[in-house]
């Protein structure tokens, strides 16, 4: 039961360049979350599927596009990269029941630097 | 949107001691708080959670409360030990909605 996997977990590119950050989850979640990481801002959230089919922004999605594959994958793309989305971004899950929101489980996280 | 504060964002401790991370939050609509782990360059982890119907919950040497009324909930960790040494997240949500983060508060327990 691997959980979360978030594959790369490192990458660095130059600026203009795209790429995708895959991400998959073997819990049978419902939702899934991409969040970006920097030094004192703790977790922002940039994109979230409540469920499969549906997509919605967070907080700081400018830069960035998502595509919820199916229930298990949820990828984030950044179409032309710049140097101040060098960022750790982290894919989680979670469900969400009718007895509340359950805890968010994290993959390993993805470190991405843009020159 | 919800909005959640979290104090302090640093907290050196001597090991035997308590640690005390206060959070706040905004949207009385919030009824579910975790605080997750994370230590360095590695990914935040569950450590306790609460609901909006409990007041207080314990694990071992981990314990939350929430004040629903002032909307504040707390982490409070006895006999700290190096190992308990990273940052801390607290974090908000409403039922079938997303997350709301704290900025972090970085534990350090002096041996």
């Amino acid at each position: 039961n691997a959980g979360v996997t978030q594959t790369p977990k490192f990458q660095v590119l130059k600026t203009g360049q795209s790429m995708t950050l895959q991400c998959a989850q073997d819990m049978n979640h419902n939702s899934m979350y991409w969040y970006r990481q920097d030094p004192g801002m703790g977790l922002r959230l940039i994109y979230y599927s409540a469920s499969e089919g549906t997509t919605d922004k967070g907080e700081v999605p400018n830069g960035y596009n998502v595509s919820r594959l199916n229930k298990r994958e949820f990828s984030l793309r950044l179409e032309s990269a710049a140097p101040s989305q060098t960022s750790v971004y982290f894919c989680a899950s979670s469900e969400a029941s009718r007895r509340g929101n359950q805890p968010q489980h994290f993959g390993d996280g993805t470190r991405l630097s843009i020159l | 949107g919800e909005n959640v504060e979290q104090h302090p964002s640093t907290l050196s401790v001597q090991e035997g001691d308590s640690a005390v991370i206060k959070c706040t939050y905004s949207d009385s609509a919030s009824n579910y708080f975790p605080w997750y782990k994370q230590e360095l360059g590695k990914r935040p982890q569950l450590i306790i959670d609460i609901r909006s119907n409990v007041g207080e919950k314990k694990d071992q040497r981990i314990a939350v409360t929430l004040n629903k009324t002032a909307k504040h909930f707390s982490l409070h960790i006895t006999e700290t030990q190096p190992e308990d040494s990273a940052v801390y997240f607290c974090a908000a949500s409403i039922i079938g909605n997303q997350f709301y983060f704290g900025t972090g508060t970085s534990l350090t327990v002096i041996p």
